[in-house]
């Protein structure tokens, strides 16, 4: 079965610094999805970015950015110029593709201090 | 609509009672999940609908827990007699499928917040 590790519960950051947020996944799969959402203190989850397996290149948006190591089934979320909003959970997910199981990891709550 | 909407946001009810959450995902998703979130920890995956599908029901913690969806539209998650321990946020997501397979991400609505006294 496919799991998901986040292994820092808490961690923050200063206002405009950076700060790496880490996942691990176990699977015998080659072909899947990874995501990260975060979960604002309104509770709504939202996707931060996505990486296709198959793709080598990792994905970037704006501010985030993945390290995406297949081989060692990493994938480390960075958060550039952190902002006051960025603070709230993120959770790492995978999922295989064409499957329909989402499994996510247990959260990071990332606080940004001023 | 334009987002999955969940009803009510919050639900105060107490120990014993049925209640109801509901849950209208974006129209043309037709994959469906239910998560369970207690204070502070991740997401439990309660049930999935896919279409007219039999739904994956291997998460729901007891009987006392069912959900129903009518095709591709809204569901509702019922939890009977209540337990202290049901209390969480009831998380609600739809996706995109294809041929019978996820094709994107989940959207979340914001939640159902159960308490039971």
């Amino acid at each position: 079965a496919q799991t998901v590790t986040q292994s820092q519960p808490e961690m923050s950051v200063q206002e405009a610094e950076t700060v790496t947020l880490s996942c691990t996944y176990d699977t015998s799969e080659s072909d899947y999805y990874l995501f990260w959402y975060k979960q604002p203190p309104s509770r709504q989850m939202i996707l931060v970015i996505r990486q296709e397996a198959y793709k080598q290149q990792n994905a970037t948006e704006n501010r985030f950015s993945v390290n995406f190591q297949k081989a060692a089934k990493s994938f480390s979320l960075k958060i550039s110029d952190s902002q006051l909003g960025d603070a709230a959970m993120y959770f790492c997910a995978y999922r295989l593709n064409y499957g329909q199981n989402f499994v996510f990891g247990p959260g990071t709550r990332l606080s940004v201090l001023p | 609509g334009a987002g999955v909407s969940q009803s009510p946001s919050n639900k105060v009810t107490e120990k014993g009672k049925d209640v109801e959450l509901r849950c209208d995902p974006i129209s043309g998703h037709t994959a469906l999940y239910w998560y369970r979130q207690s204070l502070g920890q991740g997401l439990e995956f309660l049930i999935y609908f896919q279409g007219n599908s039999a739904p994956d029901k291997s998460g729901l913690p007891s009987d006392r827990f069912s959900a129903e969806r009518t095709g591709e539209s809204v569901s509702t998650l019922t939890i009977q007699r209540t337990q202290q321990e049901d209390s969480a946020v009831y998380l609600c997501a739809s996706s995109r499928t294809s041929g019978g397979y996820n094709t994107g991400e989940l959207f979340f609505g914001e939640g159902s917040r159960l308490t039971v006294l």
